[in-house]
């Protein structure tokens, strides 16, 4: 079964607006990694974030993480018509070895 | 940079034949690779860890004679998709650690268009 769960599924928002998505897991993790997915594309990385780390910037891409309630989240500020797309995060799993992604998340931009 | 590398990163196959996608370190020696599937409009689901040198580990109701595995060497692990129906038209992807950094990185996926 899957390990991530992100919220929402989908999420509109006009451009300028900020959109935050969130990704809970259950495991111990290494890291957790953010991917963007354009339809019909394959996945970008986007950023990683260690299980040692609380948050990270990267651009207009803010991820905080907190392990104690085993959650993530990715913040996109100024959103743009440009960031439609899909984005996941993927938990590297400490104690199995492998990586899980998160169900996704649908995030529309209106221009 | 990029430190996997997948190709094809689309391919159309007509039903009943085979495809391979191969999937490569780029800089460093893998022991183990992951691949996934993503069916239309889902997540990725794990469907195989990859071992070098030794067989595959599939997860549950993952066909191991249609989706055969290669990982002849550190570097290198093949998906083959046996007499291909367009059921499995697909978004492939894999992913291979990285020794010392502890870090899974991710190719950029493979399109598979059966027809």
């Amino acid at each position: 079964s899957q390990q991530g769960e992100e919220d929402p599924q989908a999420l509109s928002i006009q451009e300028g607006e900020n959109a935050t998505m969130n990704c809970s897991y259950k495991t111990s993790i290494n890291n957790l990694q953010w991917y963007r997915q354009n339809s019909g594309r394959g996945l970008v990385h986007l950023i990683l974030i260690r299980s040692n780390e609380r948050e990270k910037h990267s651009g207009r891409l803010r991820v905080t993480l907190d392990t104690s309630k085993k959650s993530s989240s990715l913040l996109i500020t100024a959103s743009r018509a440009a960031d439609t797309a899909s984005y996941f995060c993927a938990t590297d799993d400490s104690n199995a070895g492998k990586s899980t992604f998160g169900d996704g998340t649908t995030l529309t931009v209106k221009p | 940079g990029a430190v996997v590398s997948q190709h094809p990163s689309r391919v159309i196959c007509k039903s009943g034949t085979s495809v391979k996608i191969e999937c490569r370190s780029l800089d460093f020696q893998a022991t183990t690779m992951f691949w996934y599937r993503q069916f239309p409009k889902q997540s990725l689901m794990l469907m195989a860890t990859s071992n070098e040198g030794s067989k595959a580990t599939y997860e549950q109701g993952v066909e191991k004679d249609k989706f055969l595995i290669n990982h002849a060497s550190l570097t290198l692990s093949t998906l083959t998709v046996t007499s291909a129906h367009p059921e499995d038209s697909s978004f492939y992807i894999c992913s291979a650690r990285k020794p010392g950094g502890n870090t899974i990185y991710f190719g950029e996926g493979s399109w598979l268009t059966v027809v």
